[in-house]
């Protein structure tokens, strides 16, 4: 199957940080990615659609200047918390559908906590 | 009404068990439906994938999707302790929006 990995798999910070994310998919080129938050023992929520060359596009609710996205190439997509609090601690999971296939792969998850 | 509904569970099984493992949706016009497995700590890892109705089978995994009743199964059999995880269905029409259950958690016994 399509391989999507992530970095930092873990980090900690300190309250008024910023963390960027990294996005990659490693054997397919992906237009679009997607990234999702998880909160312990619940589902995934839908944070933004991430696409190649242009803006992302964010779900409701979702700080746009909170949570800058960058698709700058077809491999790589960044999620970056700006300034962020211990709210914002949570899982972040990002996911990419190989062009042309009908699914979608997730990479394995970033958790965030921050201090 | 959510599109998808999933039973979190939790549910816990004897090892050997058959497990089911069920979702309902409401929108008629979904055609793709998977399934994903989610350790803890970790991304969800694409089990099963189908198109529209029938079975689908791989190894102790199958799936099965009844369009008429809006309703798609998983089902493990011979259930090993590795099977013990989170188990997401997921669901779309075409495009990229895909619309998430919220998880059963399993525990299979040893």
């Amino acid at each position: 199957g399509a391989v999507v990995s992530q970095h930092p798999s873990r980090v900690i910070c300190k309250s008024g940080t910023s963390v960027k994310i990294e996005c990659r998919s490693l054997d397919f080129q992906a237009t679009t990615m997607f990234w999702y938050r998880q909160f312990p023992k619940q589902s995934l929520m839908l944070m933004a659609t991430s696409n190649e060359g242009s803006k992302a596009t964010y779900e409701q609710g979702v700080e746009k200047d909170k949570f800058l996205i960058n698709h700058a190439s077809l491999t790589l997509s960044t999620l970056t918390v700006t300034s962020a609090h211990p709210e914002d601690s949570s899982f972040y999971i990002c996911s990419a559908p190989p062009g042309g296939r009908d699914t979608q792969y997730f990479g394995p998850g970033t958790r965030l906590t921050v201090l | 009404q959510k599109e998808v509904e999933q039973d979190p569970g939790p549910l816990s099984v004897p090892e050997g068990a058959i497990v089911s493992l069920n979702c309902t949706y409401s929108n008629s016009a979904f055609q793709y439906f998977m399934w994903y497995r989610q350790y803890s700590r970790k991304g969800p890892e694409l089990l099963m994938y189908t198109y529209s109705s029938g079975n689908k089978e791989d190894g102790r995994f199958t799936a099965q999707v009844d369009k008429s009743s809006k309703y798609i199964s998983l089902f493990i059999r011979d259930s090993q302790p590795s099977d013990s995880a989170t188990y997401l269905c997921a669901m779309r029409v075409g495009g990229n929006q895909f619309y998430f259950g919220t998880g059963t958690s399993l525990t299979v016994i040893p």
